[in-house]
């Protein structure tokens, strides 16, 4: 069975920063790998996803995720972080069975970002 | 094209009765998900239906279940509730050939 880990549940980065977020993931294939953005009280947000080929993938905001096989990686990444980028962020594993895709999602990192 | 849309947004139940939650996928996607996330067991995949038939099931009670309608509406109903059924439960269509999930913002159910 797939499983994902991020391994940060809290991080506060000031505005203007650098920002990486980690994600681990197990699954027996090659996988499916999503970041999604949840903000308080909302849905979440497909920032990014990985399916094949080039593995560094640019999202919308700004956000990039980088997919290393070697390490069951898919870090996301951001070079300067706004205010507005503070929000819950999910990495996410897809598993295709049945002709569908079913997520498997990590618990979460909560993001705050300082003035 | 319109988001997908989750109807009602808040709803407040009394332990054993039952709730069905709606969800309007995109225009043109025939497959839709459903979630629950709770602080404490987080985002957990509960079915997914595709032209009308339930194609994956997550590792939920029977109390749980759904069905999709021909337009590609679905509705989740929960019988029997219980306290711990109170959660965010998210709904995701996709267009099955791209592979990503777009969620709506949720039914915020609260089982008193």
């Amino acid at each position: 069975a797939q499983s994902v880990t991020q391994p940060d549940i809290h991080i506060t980065v000031s505005e203007g920063a650098s920002l990486e977020l980690r994600c681990n993931y197990s699954y027996g294939a090659t996988p499916y790998l999503f970041w999604y953005v949840q903000s308080p009280g909302q849905g979440l947000q497909l920032l990014l996803k990985y399916f094949s080929g080039d593995t560094l993938v640019q999202g919308i905001k700004g956000f990039e995720a980088e997919f290393k096989r070697s390490q069951s990686s898919f870090n996301l990444r951001k070079p300067s972080v706004h205010w507005s980028d503070a929000a819950e962020y999910f990495c996410a594993v897809g598993a295709l069975r049945n002709a569908g895709n079913m997520l498997t999602f990590g618990g979460g990192t909560r993001l705050m970002v300082k003035p | 094209k319109a988001g997908v849309t989750q109807t009602p947004r808040y709803l407040i139940k009394t332990r054993g009765q039952q709730v069905t939650l709606s969800c309007s996928p995109i225009s043109g996607h025939r497959s839709v998900s459903w979630y629950q996330q709770t602080p404490g067991q987080g985002l957990q995949f509960l079915f997914e239906y595709f032209s009308e038939t339930q194609r994956n099931k997550g590792n939920f009670p029977g109390r749980f279940s759904g069905r999709q309608f021909s337009n590609s509406r679905s509705e989740m109903n929960v019988s029997t509730l219980e306290l711990g059924d109170s959660a965010l439960y998210l709904c995701a269509s996709s267009d099955d050939t791209r592979h990503e999930q777009y969620f709506g913002p949720g039914t915020r159910l609260t089982v008193t």
